[in-house]
């Protein structure tokens, strides 16, 4: 069974720009959460969605967005992007919400410059 | 809400036995998860705990005390390749997945 994937696996953007991040979760699973990964503030949960639905949400402000497809890919969009945005976007897959681990993607390296 | 408090750094020798603790406070949860991350990758699922006791997978077993807010992750016949940041974490059923900031492992020889 193939594993979670993301793309692209390395991004390079300016101040001001927006990014749009994709992640297929494992063949079943119906739940993907995102994650940003920095050194200084370690994994951060940004959301998680659930049968298209955006089930939960971290404390990361308004420009961060996502939805999650019919079929459970899910995109995550990062609009009018600042330096601190620089960072290791993961994702996790797990079968449903609640006590199923998860199962992460390699990530997305972000860096703003 | 829930914070996660996990030491920053252990050293153990290769063949060893090491408990990398967790302890967190928590309005409530449905499970406490245990993932392995190596430098420049993804984290890796280890082990989880929904009960109280011990679950053993192998060389590693988890434990949980819910009443004590406090698990720990009990890796035996340490490796050189089980250096790795360890990060403990709680999956409420209605809320938001907390990680630990990860206990940085290294094993010498």
């Amino acid at each position: 069974k193939a594993g979670v994937t993301q793309t692209p696996r390395y991004l390079i953007k300016t101040r001001g720009q927006q990014v749009t991040l994709s992640c297929s979760p494992i063949s079943g699973h119906r739940s993907v959460s995102w994650y940003q990964q920095t050194p200084g503030q370690g994994l951060q949960f940004l959301f998680e969605y659930f049968s298209e639905t955006q089930r939960n949400k971290g404390n990361f402000p308004g420009r961060f967005s996502g939805r999650q497809f019919s079929n459970s890919r899910s995109e995550m969009n990062v609009s009018t992007l600042e330096l601190g945005d620089s960072a290791l976007y993961l994702c996790a897959s797990s079968l449903s919400q609640g006590v199923d681990e998860q199962y992460f993607g390699p990530g997305t390296r972000l860096t703003v410059t | 809400g829930q914070n996660i408090d996990q030491p920053t750094e252990m050293t153990a020798t290769e063949g060893a036995i090491v408990q990398i603790n967790c302890t967190y406070q928590t309005s409530g949860f449905n499970g406490l998860f245990w993932y392995q991350q190596h430098a420049g990758e993804a984290p890796t699922f280890l082990s989880y705990n929904v009960l109280d006791g011990l679950e053993e997978k192998g060389r590693f077993s988890s434990f949980l005390s819910r009443s004590k807010g406090y698990s720990y992750l009990l890796l035996k016949e340490l490796q050189m390749k089980d250096s790795a940041s360890y990060l403990c974490a709680v999956r409420p059923y209605a809320g938001k997945s907390t990680f630990g900031d990860g206990t940085t492992l290294t094993v010498k020889p």
